[in-house]
């Protein structure tokens, strides 16, 4: 057990909608990272927050968006959902510095 | 940018050593990770590496040279329970402070 929790485990929806995803990072990690894992591109570095506020952006679409709040847990949001977007979504916390530990993921199937 | 290489799959016996390499461009290195990841779960921090030279953690030890752009992991006295996917992952300070992975290396280990 990372420390790193993530809601919900599955979601099952159906394109064009929109669905929210909750991680809650481990206890004192001031740092979210979110990752995309589909089949065929490994995992993919979407955005991190620090903080509560936006420290980087990898690949995220402009469809997706996150924050992280006061209590540093973080949402990420997906909408307009197409196929292409099932995957696993993983989020990780880190502390200063040093390895970063990953949640149980959310696996997204867009019907 | 940043690119990441590691093979796709390696196979190898129960108690045999296998070592896979990883090999990265990225410009503001600072620090290289490898994690296990079964199918279907969530990434497992196995060792980080900042410095040259290697680093051992009990049955697996990682390698690291700045200079060359390459880095590998040692697994030895292989166990069936080793079957994996190994992920490289690079920290790239250009990047805020995510880890951007490598495409994963898929290990099977037989008896």
């Amino acid at each position: 057990d990372s420390g790193v929790t993530q809601t919900p485990k599955h979601l099952i929806t159906a394109t064009g909608q929109r669905v929210t995803l909750r991680c809650s990072p481990r206890s004192g990690d001031l740092s979210v990272y979110w990752y995309q894992q589909s089949l065929d591109q490994g995992l993919q570095f979407l955005i991190q927050y620090y903080n509560g506020e936006e420290r980087a952006k990898g690949n995220i679409l402009e469809r997706f968006s996150a924050q992280q709040f006061p209590d540093l847990h973080s949402e990420l949001n997906l909408s307009s959902l197409e196929l292409g977007d099932s995957a696993l979504y993983f989020c990780a916390s880190s502390a200063t510095s040093g390895g970063r530990f990953f949640g149980p993921g959310t696996r997204l199937t867009v019907l | 940018g940043q690119n990441i290489d590691q093979p796709t799959e390696m196979t190898a016996t129960e108690g045999a050593i296998v070592q896979i390499n990883c090999t990265y461009q990225t410009s503001g290195f600072n620090g290289l990770f490898w994690y296990q990841q079964h199918a279907g779960e969530a990434p497992t921090f196995l060792s980080y590496n900042v410095l040259d030279g290697l680093e051992e953690k009990g049955r697996f030890s990682s390698f690291l040279s700045r200079s060359k752009g390459y880095s590998y992991l040692l697994l030895k006295e292989l166990q069936m329970k080793d079957s994996a996917s190994y992920l490289c992952a690079v920290r790239d300070d250009q990047a805020g402070t995510a880890l951007i992975f490598g495409k994963g290396t898929t290990l099977s280990v037989s008896s």
